[in-house]
C-alpha cells in the first residue's frame, strides 16, 4: 500500500530537550516536505526536499533542521524545541513538486511544556 | 506577498444543500490547482484537481472551476452529506520557490 507514515503520532516534551519525528513513503518519490498546521493559518511548510542531499527552508523553518540521507526518509529535526513549536506537524511526498498529488502522513500532535 | 486566500473560514449547510468554496492565488503563471479534503485526525487527502487549461472539472458531486483571468478558482459540492463534514485545502503553485501554497483552509459541516 502507497503510503507516507509518521512517527510519534503523538509527543509531548519539555522545552529544550531534543526530538526527531520521523518520515517515510515508499512511493520512490522525489520530493518530500514538512508542514505545521495551526488553527486559522493554514498548512505553512517548514521545509522541503526535491532529492536526496537537496534540502530548502519553507516558510517558517526557524527552529527546525532536515535531512534527507535516503530518498524514503526525512526527519524533522527540533534541536531545542520551544512552546511556540507546540503543533499539528504533516510530513508528505510527490513525485515532483507541482503539477503532482501530494501524499500527507498521518500527522504528529506535538506539545512543548 | 506570495499566498493564496480561501473563504469562507467556516460553512455550515443542511444535508443536500451545495456547498462553495472560493480560493485567490497571486501568481499569474500557476497552472496546477488541487483540492485537499482533511478528516478528523487524518492528514489532507486529494480530492480533485484542475490544470489551467481547462475552465472546469467535474468528478460526481464534486466540481472546480477556475477563472484564470481573475486568479480565482472555487471548489463546488453539490447534494452534499453528512460525510462530506471536513476541513478543505485549496493549494496553488508559486514557481518562484517551486512549491505549492496552501490556503488557510475551511471547515465544513453538513447538517442531518
Amino acid at each position: 500500500e502507497a503510503q507516507v507514515t509518521q512517527n510519534p503520532r503523538y509527543l509531548i516534551t519539555v522545552t529544550g530537550k531534543k526530538l526527531t519525528v520521523t518520515c517515510s513513503q515508499n512511493m520512490n518519490h522525489e520530493y518530500m516536505s514538512w508542514y505545521r498546521q495551526d488553527p486559522g493559518l493554514g498548512l505553512r511548510q517548514i521545509y522541503y526536499s526535491m532529492n536526496v542531499e537537496v534540502t530548502d527552508k519553507g516558510d517558517v523553518p526557524e527552529g527546525y533542521k532536515v535531512s534527507r540521507k535516503e530518498k524514503r526518509n526525512f526527519p524533522l529535526i527540533l534541536e531545542s524545541p520551544s512552546p511556540n513549536q507546540t503543533s499539528l506537524y504533516f510530513c508528505a511526498s510527490s513525485l515532483y513538486p507541482i503539477g503532482y498529488e501530494q501524499y500527507f502522513g498521518p500527522g504528529t500532535r506535538l506539545t512543548v511544556t | 506577498g506570495e499566498n493564496v486566500e480561501q473563504h469562507p473560514s467556516t460553512l455550515s449547510v443542511q444535508e443536500g444543500d451545495s456547498a462553495v468554496i472560493k480560493c485567490t492565488y497571486s501568481d499569474s503563471a500557476s497552472n496546477y490547482f488541487p483540492w485537499y479534503k482533511q478528516e478528523l485526525g487524518k492528514g489532507p487527502q486529494l480530492i480533485i484537481d484542475i490544470r489551467s487549461n481547462v475552465g472546469e472539472k467535474k468528478d460526481q458531486r464534486i466540481a472546480v472551476t477556475l477563472n484564470k483571468t481573475a486568479k480565482h478558482f472555487s471548489l463546488h459540492i453539490t447534494e452534499t452529506q453528512p460525510e462530506d463534514s471536513a476541513v478543505y485545502f485549496c493549494a496553488a503553485p508559486f514557481y518562484n520557490n517551486n512549491d505549492m501554497r496552501f490556503g488557510a483552509g475551511t471547515r465544513l459541516t453538513v447538517k442531518p
